[in-house]
């Protein structure tokens, strides 16, 4: 069985200041890895993925994250926070299904706020 | 582009009741998938559907009954609400069940049960 935990379910950093969102996995296989972002009663937007191609992955908005098999984390940075990145982040681990489907789990989430 | 279409946005229901929220997308995808999201517990799978004329069950199934109408459209049905139903349900699709597909998400349903 999969699982994915998020190590702080609330960071908060200054604006211009680096960000680092914590997420370890947990999975059978060879896993595919998402980040997602959730700004306040907005639908989930994709921020970035892992897909067994290279470790370190680049999404919009100037995240990145990079996979580490040996620790089993898929940890998520950016190097200056702006005030619009504060959101509700979730890291997913995907795998298949019993029905062959794509299931997708999710983290439980960590509240990003940027201060001035 | 729509992507992935939900209704209703908002729904209050009554304990008991029967309600079906629908949802659709217009990316031609063969998987979709139904979540649920409750505070401090991220989204939860309540049921999937691999492709047109498949359904799986997921985390949280009871309660619920899903419909896979055609490619196009996956419904999710209460058919008789409890107050642990309120929360705010996300339907989503992606291109194929391989694992590295991300999927698309709707804007959400916003579910209270009294």
């Amino acid at each position: 069985a999969q699982s994915v935990t998020q190590l702080d379910s609330h960071v908060s950093v200054s604006e211009g200041t680096p960000v680092l969102l914590r997420c370890n996995y947990s999975s059978s296989y060879s896993p595919s890895l998402f980040w997602y972002v959730q700004h306040p009663n907005k639908g989930l937007q994709l921020l970035l993925k892992y897909t067994s191609a290279a470790t370190l992955v680049k999404g919009i908005n100037g995240f990145e994250a990079e996979f580490k098999k040996s620790e089993t984390s898929f940890h998520l940075t950016k190097p200056s926070a702006h005030m619009s990145d504060a959101a509700e982040y979730f890291c997913v681990v995907s795998d298949r299904g019993t029905g062959g489907g794509n299931k997708l789990t999710f983290g439980t989430g960590t509240q990003l706020k940027v201060e001035l | 582009n729509a992507g992935v279409t939900q209704t209703p946005k908002f729904q209050v229901l009554k304990t008991g009741q029967s309600m079906t929220l629908q949802c659709a997308q217009d990316m031609n995808h063969n998987s979709m998938y139904w979540y649920r999201q409750d505070p401090g517990m991220g989204l939860r799978l309540i049921y999937y559907s691999a492709s047109e004329g498949t359904t799986d069950k997921g985390e949280v199934p009871n309660g619920y009954n899903v419909s896979r109408l055609n490619k196009r459209e996956f419904s999710l049905r209460l058919e008789s609400a409890a107050p642990s139903q309120t929360s705010v349900y996300f339907c989503a699709s992606s291109e194929a069940p391989q694992k590295n597909t991300e999927a698309f998400f709707g804007q959400g349903t916003r579910l209270t049960v009294v």
